[in-house]
């Protein structure tokens, strides 16, 4: 069955540094997501990006945060600063259409030190 | 974005027993999804509800949209331990947002 990959699985910084996060999304998707949950919290949206824009995006998602589709298969998220509070699992996820279901990559565990 | 409040929050059974997670909404939705999350794990798409009062199984468990699309439910008939989890209700309207989940413990 296709799945979303995420790498690292795991990464720790320092806070202050900056961090990319990568996804490779399921190949005949066309519409890319992050989210992002802290431990034991609930799954929060950051942002969508489809055609190679953003589509729409969170409150969280500010000017620290961007996205980019480098190439055809990978899927970025950069925090450019990081802190403290950016410490939390960052989940990708794609789906083949709109309003269709979304398949998640196993994450990648952010600890920000 | 759309918000859904997500009741209750924790749920401990015994194995054999239903449960039931509801997931409500001040405004009418477009569609619901539901998700599954393993302890350790991430977010398993389940399904997706469009229609009012639409009802759909997957074998022991039962998805229902309400009359008026502002609520569903996801019912499991006579819980196993492998039915443990986190389930989410997620909701569409120019984004995504989940629930905050129904935590599922099961004691064998």
């Amino acid at each position: 069955e296709p799945e979303v990959t995420q790498t690292p699985s795991h990464q720790v910084t320092q806070m202050g540094q900056e961090v990319i996060l990568r996804c490779v999304p399921i190949s005949n998707h066309l519409y890319f997501y992050w989210y992002r949950q802290i431990l034991g919290q609930k799954v929060e949206f950051l942002v969508s990006f489809y055609n190679n824009e953003i589509s729409e995006k969170s409150e969280i998602f500010d000017d620290q945060f961007s996205v980019e589709r480098p190439d055809g298969s990978n899927f970025t998220l950069k925090i450019r600063s990081t802190k403290l509070e950016d410490s939390a699992m960052y989940f990708c996820a794609s789906s083949e259409v709109a309003g269709g279901g979304y398949t998640f990559g196993s994450g990648t565990r952010l600890t920000v030190v | 974005g759309q918000q859904v409040m997500q009741i209750p929050q924790y749920q401990h059974v015994q194995e054999g027993e239903d449960f039931t997670t509801y997931c409500n909404s001040s405004t009418t939705l477009s569609n619901i999804q539901w998700y599954k999350q393993r302890p350790g794990g991430h977010p398993v798409f389940l399904i997706q509800l469009v229609k009012s009062g639409e009802v759909k199984k997957q074998k022991r468990l039962t998805f229902q949209f309400g009359e008026a699309k502002k609520n569903s439910s996801l019912h499991i008939t006579a819980t196993q331990t492998t039915d443990v989890g986190t389930y989410f209700c997620a909701a569409k309207n120019n984004d995504m947002r989940f629930g905050a989940g129904t935590r599922l413990t099961v004691k064998p």
